[in-house]
């Protein structure tokens, strides 16, 4: 299963909304998960199941979709916040990643 | 929770160890598999595989013939080995906890900062 993720880096300013998405080239069900990764850190799960927040995961992250299309948003940008973020998909056994979106804050 | 150790270059044609740690929990946990993933300069992520504490492992099809994943319960961590490597084989490698329920999603829940691995003579 392919999962193409867009954009693949975008810049928006501290107190923005931003959406990241990730398209499965098949349906996957509700089977995915959005990460958060900073440089020379672990990756951070953020949402599971398509829009299941990870227990300590502000709400300002939100995850929506279903099937083939999915939607991570970030609402009211923070400093913290600049980092690459990925899709995964669990639904078949070959797990497959989205290729990131790099976030920059202005 | 998870850390990856290992030498941080390896020859062409040689073999590719890496070893990761469980801290703060039991690699035997019910509905967990213990995983790598690598990531080569400016690619995307790419999975490996898998094992379960029982020793049951999954690979990638792509990556199976020169990939041997193990666990070692008694020290609390997990192994990789990659044959033959090339040039293309130099990447970041983390290792990650799979979440995997039967009837639940499936994702990776802990992960390793990753420790990268370049193929040079």
């Amino acid at each position: 299963i392919q999962m193409t993720q867009s954009p693949s880096s975008l810049s928006a300013s501290i107190g923005d909304k931003v959406t990241v998405t990730c398209r499965a080239s098949q349906s996957i069900g509700r089977d995915l998960s959005w990460y958060q990764h900073r440089p020379g850190t672990a990756p951070k799960l953020l949402i599971y199941g398509a829009s299941t927040l990870k227990a300590g995961v502000p709400s300002r992250f939100n995850g929506s979709g279903s099937g083939t299309d999915f939607t991570l948003t970030i609402s009211a940008l923070r400093p913290e916040d600049s980092a690459t973020y990925f899709c995964l998909q669990g639904y078949s056994n070959l797990l497959t990643f989205g290729g990131g979106t790099k976030l920059e804050i202005k | 929770h998870l850390k990856e150790s290992g030498p941080g270059l390896v020859k062409p044609l040689e073999t590719l160890s890496l070893t990761c740690s469980v801290s703060n929990g039991s690699i035997s946990t019910d509905n967990h598999f213990w995983g790598w993933i690598r990531q080569p300069p400016g690619k995307e992520l790419e999975w490996i595989g898998n094992i379960y504490s029982d020793g049951r492992p999954y690979y990638n099809p792509a990556l199976k013939s020169r990939v041997t994943l193990s666990v070692d319960t008694s020290k609390n961590e997990f192994s990789l080995t990659l044959n033959s490597v090339t040039a293309a084989d130099t990447a970041v490698y983390f290792c990650a906890r799979r979440h995997m329920m039967p009837g639940s999603y499936d994702f990776l829940d802990q992960w390793g900062q990753g420790t990268l691995v370049t193929v040079s003579s």
